[in-house]
């Protein structure tokens, strides 16, 4: 059975940096490119980008650049967010989705979701 | 970047009715597109891909259609376990967007 399970919820202080993991099981890891997924509260779903465990090859929505880092460990088939420079505008949950082009390029596989708290 | 403008925002709909969502592309998308149904506290879930090919495990009252810019999602005689928010999203090239969501209420 895929899974994957993400770390638990944050609250961080603005200015501050977090990285969140992914740690997957029931496929192999290198097979599939990872993506991420911003929910802001009540509101629709952003993509981040996505990373090519194979070669750590990444790609990131501009709007990510510089907020973003994309990293995983293959050794323990994880795949890791961090945030960085955070704001209020960061405060949202955060899901990690594997691409499937068995299913036409679609997410057929995200975990929980993790909840990132920006306050002072 | 491609935008996706999907409609309705909100649908108030009764048990066993049919509804419709639908959902445009600024460009030119062929047929990749996917829908995603989110309840409330979840993540969301793949319904359909490539435009009008069901999920595993999707039920066969969900079904969509359309090409290149236009696009829809039909619900066939609504379950209670149907309720929630629906997204559309396209996986054309990157970045890859969602559109605004529909949410689906019980009337």
């Amino acid at each position: 059975e895929v899974q994957l399970q993400q770390s638990g919820p944050e609250l961080v202080k603005p200015g501050a940096s977090v990285k969140i993991s992914c740690k997957t099981s029931g496929y192999t890891f290198t097979e599939y490119t990872m993506h991420w997924v911003k929910q802001s509260h009540g509101k629709s779903l952003e993509w981040i980008g996505g990373i090519n465990p194979n070669n750590g090859g990444t790609s990131y929505n501009q709007k990510f650049k510089g907020k973003a880092t994309l990293t995983v460990d293959k050794s323990s088939s994880t795949a890791y967010m961090e945030l960085r420079s955070l704001t209020s505008e960061d405060s949202a949950v955060y899901y990690c989705a594997r691409r499937d082009y068995g299913y036409g390029g679609g997410f057929a596989y995200w975990g929980q979701g993790t909840l990132v708290t920006v306050s002072a | 970047d491609i935008q996706m403008t999907q409609s309705p925002a909100s649908l108030s709909a009764s048990v066993g009715e049919t509804v419709t969502i639908t959902c445009r592309a600024s460009e030119n998308i062929y047929s990749y597109l996917a829908w995603y149904q989110q309840k409330q506290g979840k993540s969301p879930q793949l319904l359909v891909y490539n435009a009008k090919t069901l999920a595993e495990g999707v039920p066969s009252r969900f079904s969509g259609s359309g090409s290149g810019t236009q696009f829809s999602l039909k619900i066939n005689s609504l379950q209670p376990e149907d309720f929630g928010s629906y997204y559309c999203q396209h996986h054309y090239g990157t970045p890859l967007t969602f559109g605004a969501g529909t949410k689906l209420e019980l009337k």
